[in-house]
Order: C-alpha cells, then sequence, then structure tokens
C-alpha cells in the first residue's frame, strides 16, 4: 500500500486566494482526520470523518475553512480566503475503526501539505 | 480541552546517554500513544498503552502508563543518532475517534 497520499506537498500563495489540500486514505480505512502543525500550537484536530460523513469539525477555526469526503478514498480541505496566519503544515490521517473500541486506534499520517500564505 | 504537556520541549543529548520524556495530563484517557515524528514527515506511530500501569518495551525504548491514566512516560536507553525527531504522545478518551495530541519533545542525539 502506497500509504495517505497528500497533495501538494507545498504551496505558496498570496493572501485572499483560494487553497485546495488534498488527501488519498489507506484503501479499506474507514476513518480520515484532518490535522493542522504549527510550532506554536503542535498538532491539532481540524475535523474528522467516518464512512464519509463529518463527525466532529470542532476544530475547523472558523467559516473560511471547509472540509469535503465525496467517497472512501478522497477528501480536500479548502480554505477560501487564505490569510498568512493559515501558513502551516497540513497532515492528512487515517485509520480503520472496528465498532465503538476506539481503545486500539492506530493512525496512518501523509507526509503533509505545508501551506505559505504571503 | 484535554491538554497533554510533553517535558522537556527540547533535549540535545551525546550518543549512549539515556533519557526520560515526559507526557502529562489532568484528563484521565482510555489509551494513549506515542509517535515519532521526523523532518518532512508525518508522525509514526511506536506504541499504543491501554492499561493503567502498563510498560511496553520496544528494542532500546520504554514506554510507561500512569496508574491513573493521566500521563505516561518514554524513556531511551543509549540513545542513537537515529532517535533524533519530535516525540509525541497522544490520548484518547472514551469511545471517541479523536486523539488529542502533546506538545512534543524534540530530541538531538549527537555523536
Amino acid at each position: 500500500d502506497a500509504g495517505v497520499i497528500q497533495s501538494p506537498r507545498h504551496e505558496v500563495t498570496e493572501m485572499g486566494q483560494e487553497v485546495t489540500l488534498r488527501c488519498k486514505p489507506i484503501s479499506g480505512h474507514n476513518s480520515l482526520f484532518w490535522y493542522r502543525q504549527t510550532m506554536m500550537r503542535g498538532l491539532e484536530l481540524l475535523i474528522y470523518f467516518n464512512n464519509n460523513v463529518p463527525i466532529d469539525d470542532s476544530g475547523m477555526p472558523e467559516d473560511r475553512f471547509s472540509a469535503k469526503m465525496p467517497n472512501a478514498s478522497f477528501s480536500t480541505l479548502k480554505i477560501q480566503p487564505s490569510e498568512p496566519r493559515d501558513s502551516a503544515v497540513y497532515f492528512c490521517a487515517s485509520s480503520f475503526r472496528t465498532g465503538g473500541n476506539m481503545r486500539a486506534n492506530v493512525l496512518t499520517f501523509g507526509a503533509g501539505s505545508r501551506l505559505t500564505v504571503l | 480541552t484535554q491538554l497533554l504537556e510533553q517535558s522537556p520541549q527540547f533535549l540535545s543529548i551525546q550518543e549512549g546517554e539515556n533519557l526520560t520524556v515526559y507526557c502529562n495530563s489532568s484528563s484521565v484517557f482510555s489509551s494513549l500513544q506515542w509517535y515519532r515524528q521526523e523532518p518532512g514527515e508525518g508522525p509514526v506511530l511506536l506504541v499504543t498503552v491501554v492499561t493503567g500501569g502498563e510498560v511496553k518495551k520496544l528494542k532500546r525504548l520504554t514506554f510507561q502508563f500512569g496508574d491513573a491514566r493521566k500521563d505516561s512516560s518514554l524513556h531511551i536507553t543509549a540513545a542513537q543518532p537515529g532517535d533524533t525527531g519530535l516525540y509525541l504522545c497522544a490520548g484518547l478518551t472514551g469511545t471517541a475517534s479523536k486523539l488529542t495530541f502533546g506538545t512534543g519533545t524534540r530530541l538531538q542525539v549527537t555523536l
């Protein structure tokens, strides 16, 4: 398996532009997570999906951020309009959740998308 | 919000030394995981501890989950340059799917 695939790996854009980050989870995984990592705030959960359905988006900073998962093999995180404070590394991770027992949940992370907003 | 504080934040040691990294919280977790992250990559899972007081060993790494399931430690024996990286603990509460990550410990091991 190629693992979790994210694109682009790097993006530099200007303030006000729309940014779309993409993620292909591991085949067979039924949970998908979007995290943001900065030096100041560490690794923060933005949103996660179970079986393509958004479960918890309480970590999404504001209305400028939106995430979709149209099918089991693809998800997007969109920022519109982007601002310099959105600069960070955005990670996608996937896992396989079995029933209600999450104690052994294991996340596999992608390599991340480094976003710089000028 | 459950906070996971890690200490120390930064650690620079020489090859062969031992070290311990701590992960503390006021919240109880049903399980706790440790990840290592290298530059330009995502975190990679090292271990999951589930039972209070549990100790797991992974070669030179020893992980312990506190009796009250609020804290954990990672001990590395005879550190090597390949151990260099960002170490992250992450706690899972109840049956929720969301992991809360710690503040991280950046380790550098030099020759």
